[in-house]
């Protein structure tokens, strides 16, 4: 079946620095791939819709210059989060699809904490 | 726009207890509808999917039929073992788009 990784699986930061989550579909190419946002006992929130070589598509309300995403390949997609504060801190999902499938394929998440 | 509600949780049950989560949907067109089910500290992967009306998803022994007349795609299980609680979602996609729509989800919490 079709597999996505995320890398790393957690992480711990101070305030101020910047941290960059990756995306990877590991048995197919993903033309378009997205990141959700998950807080606790909460639902996932669509951040961004982004295809290969374009930029990306943030939905109302997030800012694209403190959630910098990338999708330089086919297999690849990358969200940072620059200059990372407490409020930041949540569970990072990111999803992908390939060519015509009707089906999203979901990463096992990030869970950042910025102390 | 669309929308997804989802009976609020936790649903609390004994092993072997018969399970629905009920799930109603607000959508222009033909939506999909899928069920997702996410365990602690992991994504979510896909349970089951209907793509049209009247369609059963079914998967590990848990089922969904898309009701188009009241808008609904209830998630049943005849009998919950302990491993089958996690957070359950469900979700629509319009015809021709990509994203999907979740809802807040419900947890299932199964005791022995």
């Amino acid at each position: 079946g079709a597999v996505v990784s995320q890398h790393p699986s957690w992480v711990i930061c101070k305030s101020g620095t910047s941290v960059k989550i990756e995306c990877r579909s590991l048995d197919f190419q993903a033309t378009t791939m997205f990141w959700y946002r998950q807080f606790p006992k909460q639902s996932l929130m669509l951040m961004a819709t982004s295809n290969e070589g374009s930029k990306a598509t943030y939905e109302q309300g997030v800012e694209k210059d403190k959630f910098l995403i990338n999708h330089a390949s086919l297999t690849l997609s990358t969200l940072t989060v620059t200059s990372a504060h407490p409020e930041d801190s949540s569970f990072y999902i990111c999803s992908a699809i390939a060519g015509n499938y009707n089906e999203q394929f979901f990463g096992p998440g990030t869970r950042l904490t910025v102390l | 726009g669309d929308s997804v509600t989802q009976m609020e949780g936790p649903v609390t049950l004994s092993e072997e207890a018969f399970l629905t989560i009920n799930c109603t949907y607000t959508a222009t067109g033909y939506p999909s509808l899928f069920w997702y089910v996410q365990y602690p500290g992991e994504g979510l992967q896909l349970l089951l999917k209907a793509t049209k009306a009247d369609d059963k998803g079914s998967n590990k022994g848990f089922e969904a039929t898309y009701r188009k007349e009241t808008t609904s795609f209830h998630l049943e299980k005849g009998s919950v073992q302990v491993s089958d609680s996690a957070v359950y979602f469900c979700a629509l996609k319009d015809q021709g788009y990509s994203t999907l729509t979740f809802g807040k989800g419900t947890m299932l919490l199964v005791s022995p």
